[in-house]
């Protein structure tokens, strides 16, 4: 399809438990990136991948959060034991033609509630 | 590390107005300039980008400023219309190419 795909739309854990967030790219979008947006106003980079390899994940905090694009399977992002400042809206994007292009296209949010 | 800033969290117009948002970054290797529209619960929207080989680029009552001298970029609405309301975000790519780094929103509030 023609757009990024993210599920659910909403997601609610209690303090400890793991949340599991997913991303269908769109079809032929080789690149995935991964945002937290904590505030309305600012986004963090958090991971990017090419295909299925890990590109960039020097924003990812690495003790408690993981990431995976298989082939034939939606990305996915994982966070192991919640804490309260995880409590987030987590976008993904996806691009054909690299990371710095403009071609980023971006999926509606998973809201992360943390309780 | 790369930053990139702006320099008002909101603001307010009236309909018809020309709204500026500006924008501040701090690598100078920059080459690329990204600006994107959030509307309320959804991902940003892509308007228009620049070269920083251009000092300027307009879109369909958008229009881009680019002053690399001191680093500063602008986006320009023209006749701005309550569905220009939203999160208007500059974003440029990290000095190792490898993702886009977002700057601080600003929201826009149009009142009719």
């Amino acid at each position: 399809g023609e757009e990024v795909a993210q599920t659910p739309k909403h997601l609610v854990r209690g303090e400890g438990q793991k949340a599991k967030l997913y991303c269908a790219p769109i079809k032929g979008h080789s690149y995935v990136f991964w945002y937290q947006q904590v505030l309305k106003n600012e986004f963090k980079f958090l991971i990017s991948f090419q295909n299925e390899n890990v590109f960039d994940e020097t924003g990812m905090p690495k003790e408690r959060f993981s990431a995976k694009c298989l082939p034939n399977s939606p990305c996915s992002l994982e966070i192991q034991a919640t804490k309260l400042e995880d409590s987030a809206v987590y976008f993904c994007a996806s691009s054909q033609l690299g990371p710095t292009s403009i071609g980023y296209t971006f999926g509606s949010g998973t809201r992360l509630t943390v309780v | 590390g790369e930053s990139v800033g702006l320099h008002l969290p909101t603001l307010s117009v009236q309909e018809g107005d020309n709204s500026i948002i500006n924008c501040a970054y701090s690598n100078s290797a920059s080459d690329y300039f990204i600006w994107y529209k959030q509307e309320s619960g959804k991902g940003p929207q892509f308007i228009i980008d620049i070269r920083s080989n251009m000092d300027k680029r307009q879109g369909q009552r958008v229009t881009v400023l680019l002053n690399k001298t001191v680093k500063h970029l602008s986006l320009q609405i023209a006749a701005t219309q309550p569905g220009d309301s939203a999160v208007y975000f500059c974003a440029v790519p990290n000095q190792a190419g490898t993702a886009l780094i977002f700057g601080k929103g600003t929201t826009l509030s149009v009142s009719s």
